[in-house]
């Protein structure tokens, strides 16, 4: 079975405060994507990864950064988290052309 | 506006009744998936379309594609509670640039009374 695993389901943090939050899959896929989903807003995708060392922005990248050194981890950073970043974060791996498989989830709250 | 539109947005049924879910696409579409999401979880793959007029099953659970390739229905039959959660369409547009990024439809929450 594919798996993919987030480092935390449930994270609180201060605003202000550098946020780390780390996925990892072991299907060998070239592909990764970070994604927040909001209420009425559905998912929309921060940043994707198409091999190590590379990314490419999503639809709302502002405020966020990612890291991949090695091809199973991809990293999201918040540099300085805000209120507005409170969200569902949700990661996922794939083959080209394909569908992601995703991981549980981490329910961020910046207070 | 949206580029995957999911229809109803929601839908309580009753336990045993039948059920459908759409999803349209304004663009031909490379390939169709559908995921089932529980409340405050993660997604989790049922199907994958990729043929116009493709049709695949999973235990109660069908989804067809259009010949077109631009309109997929999810059809559960004899709902059960376990249906319950929130169902998303996801897509790769055909013409898209890399076929790399999916575009998303925003869910239909899916109740089953018993």
């Amino acid at each position: 079975d594919v798996k993919v695993t987030q480092s935390s389901r449930y994270l609180v943090k201060r605003t202000g405060e550098k946020v780390f939050l780390e996925c990892v899959q072991d299907m060998d896929h070239e592909n990764m994507f970070w994604y927040r989903q909001d209420p009425g807003l559905g998912l929309r995708l921060i940043y994707f990864s198409y091999d190590v060392k590379m990314k490419e922005k999503g639809d709302i990248p502002e405020g966020y950064s990612v890291s991949r050194e090695k091809k199973e981890r991809f990293s999201l950073i918040l540099e300085s988290a805000s209120t507005n970043q409170t969200s569902m974060y949700l990661c996922a791996s794939s083959y080209t052309g394909t569908g992601g498989y995703f991981g549980p989830g981490t329910r961020l709250t910046v207070t | 506006s949206q580029e995957l539109e999911q229809s109803p947005q929601s839908l309580i049924v009753q336990e045993g009744k039948n059920l459908t879910i759409n999803c349209t696409s304004s663009k031909t579409l490379y390939g169709l998936y559908w995921y089932k999401q529980k409340y405050g979880e993660g997604l989790i793959f049922l199907m994958m379309l990729q043929k116009g007029g493709e049709e695949k099953s999973h235990e109660k659970i069908t989804a067809k594609l259009d010949e077109k390739k631009q309109q997929s229905s999810l059809h559960i039959t004899a709902s059960q509670p376990s249906h319950a959660g929130i169902y998303l369409c996801g897509a790769v547009p055909f013409n898209a640039g890399n076929n790399r990024k999916l575009i998303w439809g925003l869910g239909t929450s899916l109740a089953v009374n018993p």
